[in-house]
């Protein structure tokens, strides 16, 4: 089945840090990929995609490239801000089902420190 | 503005009362969803409408009903709530052209006791 695995969190950086969250899948065939964002409070908003490999998705500085061959979608940027805190979920579009439903990671939480 | 709205945004309820959680979109989407959320299991979609009076399953359906007699809305009910369903709830739309891109609502925290 269709399953994606990001890092356990929380990750604590200081601003203007490097980020680095990992995310891998298990699906089959070449799913699209996602990174969503929740900020407290809020629901999840759509932060970047990838339709196939060797795509990247890029917004508001983050980036993410994906990796057929080590099947991963890893968000990256390079000097992150206080307000980047948040909990960053990976998801893959199901193939052939679901209403092309998302099937989510577990989410990281990401804290910023000024 | 365009939005998904849910209400309420808190419930706390006891085992056995029957409730209804509400949702609509402003935005004449086709797809709707609704998901729980819940510490370490993230987000698990529990039915999705691909338009009026066309419903199915996700993921963890059992306890949950839901309808979609109008396109913006798209009611959660829990006939029978038990503490297990105690969670964090989204509603979501998005456009058929492009499903993947879902807009979610600001959730309703609801606790069953």
């Amino acid at each position: 089945g269709n399953s994606v695995t990001q890092m356990e969190g929380p990750v604590t950086l200081s601003e203007e840090a490097f980020l680095t969250i990992n995310c891998t899948y298990t699906a089959t065939g070449y799913p699209s990929l996602f990174w969503y964002v929740q900020y407290p409070g809020e629901g999840l908003q759509l932060l970047l995609k990838a339709t196939k490999a060797d795509d990247k998705g890029s917004n508001k500085g983050f980036e993410a490239t994906y990796r057929k061959e080590t099947t991963s979608f890893h968000l990256e940027k390079g000097s992150v801000q206080v307000s980047d805190s948040a909990v960053y979920f990976c998801a893959l579009r199901r193939l052939g089902g679901g209403a092309d439903g998302l099937t989510f990671g577990k989410g990281t939480h990401l804290i910023i420190q000024p | 503005e365009a939005q998904v709205t849910q209400n309420p945004r808190y419930l706390i309820t006891v085992t056995g009362k029957k409730l209804t959680v509400t949702c609509s979109q402003n935005m004449n989407h086709e797809y709707m969803s609704w998901y729980r959320q819940d510490p370490g299991l993230g987000l698990r979609q529990i039915y999705y409408s691909m338009n009026v009076e066309a419903t199915d399953k996700g993921d963890v359906p059992e306890g949950y009903k839901v309808s979609r007699k109008e396109k913006r809305n798209f009611p959660l009910i829990l006939e029978s709530p038990s503490p297990n369903q105690t969670s964090l709830y989204f509603c979501a739309s998005s456009p058929r052209d492009r499903a993947y891109e879902q807009y979610f609502g600001p959730g309703t925290r609801l606790t069953v006791t």
